[in-house]
């Protein structure tokens, strides 16, 4: 069982705006502004699309946004497209030590 | 180009060992943390392992804690991970992963397949 929970599946229509949430503890996505989001495509890595809960790396689309409040983080995919469709993965750094980072169970967005 | 290739898994019984490389290039490995992550088939990520950039500081999780050692050499731009009591629930893809702010990986390997099996 995975630290963070997130919903196993999420769907939108092309050009629609769909969100995944990601929900921990105040032990780590409440208690720190240090949650990342993970866009894997089959047989791929993963890829850093959000970290920090809403910064995007350099060639990441605006399209993609990450916001929290509370123990829930969300992802905010906006102007789906058929290249989004892929495994979304959130992270948090925990706590424990300068380490420790857990990972959500992932979700599956189909784009429709 | 930043690129990370990693190396050294199979299939290996239960109990027995396996050492993982990941060998860097297109950044200064010496200043970074590296990171050692792996998907079970079908499932989702797991932290495994990190390691401080000199080596002094390391983590692991729970699962592997007294199983697994994480070691680098910063003269060869390369990360290892040395398994050993290998166990069924040990078999996955194992991703060599770069460090970025905000305890976020910017960089990720195209993993290494390990199966422990009878």
């Amino acid at each position: 069982q995975s630290a963070l929970t997130q919903p196993p599946s999420a769907s939108g229509s092309p050009g629609q705006s769909v969100t995944i949430s990601c929900t921990g503890t105040s032990s780590d996505v409440g208690g720190y502004n240090y949650v990342s989001w993970y866009q894997q495509h089959p047989g791929k890595a993963p890829k850093l699309m959000i970290f920090e809960v809403s910064k995007r790396p350099s060639g990441v689309p605006d399209r993609f946004s990450g916001s929290k409040s509370g123990n829930t983080a969300s992802l905010t995919v906006s102007g789906l497209q058929a290249v989004d469709e892929a495994e979304y993965f959130c992270s948090s750094y925990a706590g424990t030590n300068n380490f420790h980072v857990v990972f959500g169970g992932g979700t599956k967005l189909t784009v429709l | 180009e930043v690129q990370l290739v990693e190396t050294g898994g199979g299939l290996v019984q239960p109990g027995g060992a396996l050492r993982l490389s990941c060998s860097v290039s297109g950044f200064t490995f010496s200043t970074y943390v590296m990171n050692w992550v792996r998907q079970a088939p079908g499932k989702g990520l797991e932290y495994v392992s990190a390691i401080s950039t000199n080596g002094a500081s390391t983590y692991y999780a729970d699962s592997v804690k007294g199983r697994f050692t994480i070691s680098r050499d910063n003269s060869k731009n390369t990360l290892y991970l040395q398994m050993s009591s290998l166990r069924p629930e040990d078999t996955a893809v194992y991703y060599c992963v770069k460090d970025a702010p905000a305890y976020s990986f910017d960089y990720w390997g195209q993993g290494t397949l390990v199966t422990v099996s009878s």
